[in-house]
């Protein structure tokens, strides 16, 4: 079975910083798919970034970098130069992986973000 | 700009009622997914599909929910009798699978059972 942990319940950042949002998972899969997506108030789930367990660089998108550390078991998403439009709800979340995956996704609870002017 | 998109998006009935959720995914996304949100549970999996054959339900209760995909273009997912605990956000996603990792969501159904 496949967990995900989001530690942190809701996080504040200045506008124009750099946040980080934990995320810890477990695991006894050799091949797996980290997530991370954003939920807006409004409440449609967008996707931000990927990293597949064998892959050796770190993700990024933009704004957006997973911070992957695979002894650790950890998958933090790293937000620079945050925007008022950050604010929502982050959710982690991991599959199996592989090439004939179908990427089934288990959820963390998620983080609340509030970026504040 | 293909989205997902699921109707109703919002649905109020009686305990005892029927619901009947759909779903149409991207055109040519071949894998769909049934997700639940709720405030306790967070977001689960309930079933997704490949090619319009099932391949996994473990995560939805047998006896009152079903899910088919009578076509290419039509997912649903069904609630009967419904109960008052089923209220929710019920979301859709598509995906190119197997091996192709993003998921889209459509807007999402909110269920509420009286």
């Amino acid at each position: 079975a496949q967990k995900i942990t989001q530690t942190q319940p809701g996080m504040f950042v200045q506008e124009k910083e750099a946040v980080t949002l934990d995320c810890t998972y477990d695991t006894s899969d050799q091949s797996y798919g980290l997530f991370w997506y954003k939920q807006p108030s409004s409440g449609e789930m967008i996707f931000l970034i990927y990293q597949g367990s064998y892959d050796e660089q770190n993700a990024t998108e933009g704004r957006y970098s997973l911070n992957f550390q695979k002894a650790r078991k950890s998958a933090n998403l790293v937000i620079s130069a945050s925007q008022l439009g950050d604010s929502a709800m982050y959710f982690c979340a991991m599959s199996p992986g592989g090439g004939g995956s179908n990427y089934k996704l288990t959820f963390g609870k998620g983080t609340l973000l509030t970026v504040n002017p | 700009d293909a989205r997902v998109t699921q109707t109703p998006r919002h649905k109020v009935t009686e305990m005892g009622q029927e619901v009947t959720m759909r779903c149409q995914p991207i055109l040519g996304h071949n894998t769909v997914f049934w997700y639940r949100q709720t405030m306790m549970q967070g977001l689960e999996l309930l079933a997704y599909f490949r090619n319009r054959a099932p391949l996994d339900d473990s995560g939805m209760p047998k006896d009152r929910f079903s899910a088919e995909m009578p076509d290419a273009t039509l997912a649903t997912l069904k609630i009967q009798p419904s109960e008052p605990r089923d209220s929710a956000v019920y979301f859709c996603a598509s995906g190119l699978g197997p091996g192709v990792y993003e998921q889209y969501f459509g807007p999402g159904t909110r269920l509420t059972v009286t």
